[in-house]
């Protein structure tokens, strides 16, 4: 599975977008990209995932760029509650037995009042 | 419908001793993963179990074993605790079928280890 880059934290004012780079240079053909996000003392939660083309749902948007090496979450309109660390991850759809993820160390998103 | 649920929420145990924590997935699925998360490390993959039967195994000494259960429960057990197995352990669990991977996982709330 290939590696993601991301910066070690971020801040965004309260009701600004926030846009939460990711590098996957060594991203293969079949591996898709997932963001989870972590709140304090809870378990990761699952945002959004695509493959090549930009997807939105109800949470954010995930934008990735046409040659797939680099990707942005983008939270529309952040409010304090969006306050956690974010995770990039690339992974294959079908990698036979081998399906664990491999987790950095994330972005530590601020949003302050 | 109910999340996944990790018992217990918090654990402290003494240097030597044994634990063992329990997880149940989301009703319906049969993936279920386990992670040890650390300030330093983040989360660490030790290993998952689909259908009773252990998929794939992380980088963890033979003091981590686990095992799932035929209503898709799992169990982790860690033997001869040691200081710096005092982590989050958060289990997953997943729709996911044999050999393909198309939907997120759900985690739990962790439990939290401290060994003493």
């Amino acid at each position: 599975d290939a590696k993601t880059t991301q910066p070690p934290s971020m801040d965004c004012a309260e009701g600004r977008a926030a846009n939460l780079p990711c590098n996957h240079s060594t991203i293969s053909g079949n591996e898709y990209v997932y963001w989870y996000r972590q709140i304090h003392s809870q378990g990761p939660q699952y945002i959004i995932h695509g493959l090549k083309n930009n997807e939105t749902n109800e949470m954010a948007s995930l934008i990735i760029t046409e040659d797939r090496k680099s990707s942005t979450l983008i939270l529309p309109h952040a409010t304090l509650r969006d306050t956690a660390v974010y995770y990039c991850i690339v992974r294959a759809q079908n990698a036979g037995n081998n399906r664990k993820l491999i987790w950095g160390l994330g972005t530590s998103l601020a949003v302050n009042p | 419908k109910a999340g996944v649920t990790q018992t217990p929420r918090y654990l402290i145990k003494t240097r030597g001793q044994q634990v063992t924590l329990s997880c149940s997935p989301i009703s319906g699925h049969r993936s279920v993963s386990w992670y040890q998360q650390t300030p330093g490390q983040g989360l660490q993959f030790l290993f998952e179990y689909f259908s009773e039967t252990q998929r794939n195994k992380g980088n963890f000494p033979g003091r981590f074993s686990g095992r799932q259960f035929s209503n898709s429960r799992s169990e982790m057990n860690v033997s001869t605790l040691e200081l710096g197995d005092s982590a989050l352990y958060l289990c997953a669990s997943s729709l996911a079928t044999t050999g393909t991977y198309n939907y997120g996982y759900t985690f739990g709330s962790g439990t939290r280890l401290t060994v003493v």
